[in-house]
């Protein structure tokens, strides 16, 4: 069974462009969570879609975006990008019968100069 | 802002040695997690512990939780260089989503 799966492994952007990142769950997983990994800031919970609808939003601003499709896969659009959004994008999945065992992929790392 | 704390930040110990990782959160909660992740890849999910239960082991993983102090303890026996990581506690309460502490990262020496 494959696992999570996210593309590109690696980004590099300028200051005020967009990134887009892509996540698909392992199959039959209808949750997708996003995060962010910064240096020396842990793990920030970014957002929750569950069956194609955004189920919870971190405390992020509204340049971070996403949306979940009808084969579950999703996307994280980050716009207006910051030096400060440098970091390493992680997405899990889970099922929604074992909601609270999530499964990561590898993560994208978004190097914004 | 931070749900779970993991101390110490770091930890370096021999293989064989036992390893322990103290998580403090702030909230009552459903239940706990710990996590691990290689040199900045995805996070592998070790072990789930409920707040009804006190222990729960998973081969050479002891993990303890206490409500009363809201605390959790990671304990890793005959410690290899493989289990060289970091290490995470993550807390759900409620209907919210996971909230991960910032880690303790682990050094198993040869």
């Amino acid at each position: 069974e494959a696992g999570v799966t996210q593309s590109p492994t690696h980004l590099i952007k300028t200051r005020g462009q967009q990134a887009t990142l892509r996540c698909s769950p392992i199959s039959g997983h209808t949750s997708v969570y996003w995060y962010q990994q910064a240096l020396g800031l842990g793990l920030q919970f970014l957002l929750w879609y569950d069956e194609g609808e955004e189920r919870n939003r971190g405390n992020f601003p509204p340049r971070f975006s996403g949306r979940q499709f009808p084969n579950y896969s999703s996307e994280l659009n980050v716009n207006a990008l910051e030096l400060e959004d440098s970091a390493l994008y992680l997405c899990a999945s889970s099922s929604a019968r074992h909601r609270d065992e999530q499964y990561f992929g590898p993560g994208t790392r978004l190097t914004v100069t | 802002s931070q749900q779970g704390e993991e101390d110490p930040q770091a930890l370096s110990i021999q293989e064989g040695e036992n390893a322990t990782m103290n998580c403090s959160y702030k909230t009552s909660i459903n239940n706990l997690q710990w996590y691990r992740q290689n040199s900045g890849r995805g996070l592998v999910h070790l072990i789930l512990i409920r707040s009804n239960e006190r222990e729960k082991h998973s081969g050479r993983l002891r993990v303890t939780l206490d409500t009363s102090k809201k605390s959790s303890s990671l304990l890793i026996t005959a410690s290899r260089a493989a289990d060289t990581a970091s290490y995470f506690c993550a807390t759900r309460a409620g209907y919210s989503t996971l909230t991960f502490g910032k880690g303790t990262m682990l050094l198993v020496s040869p």
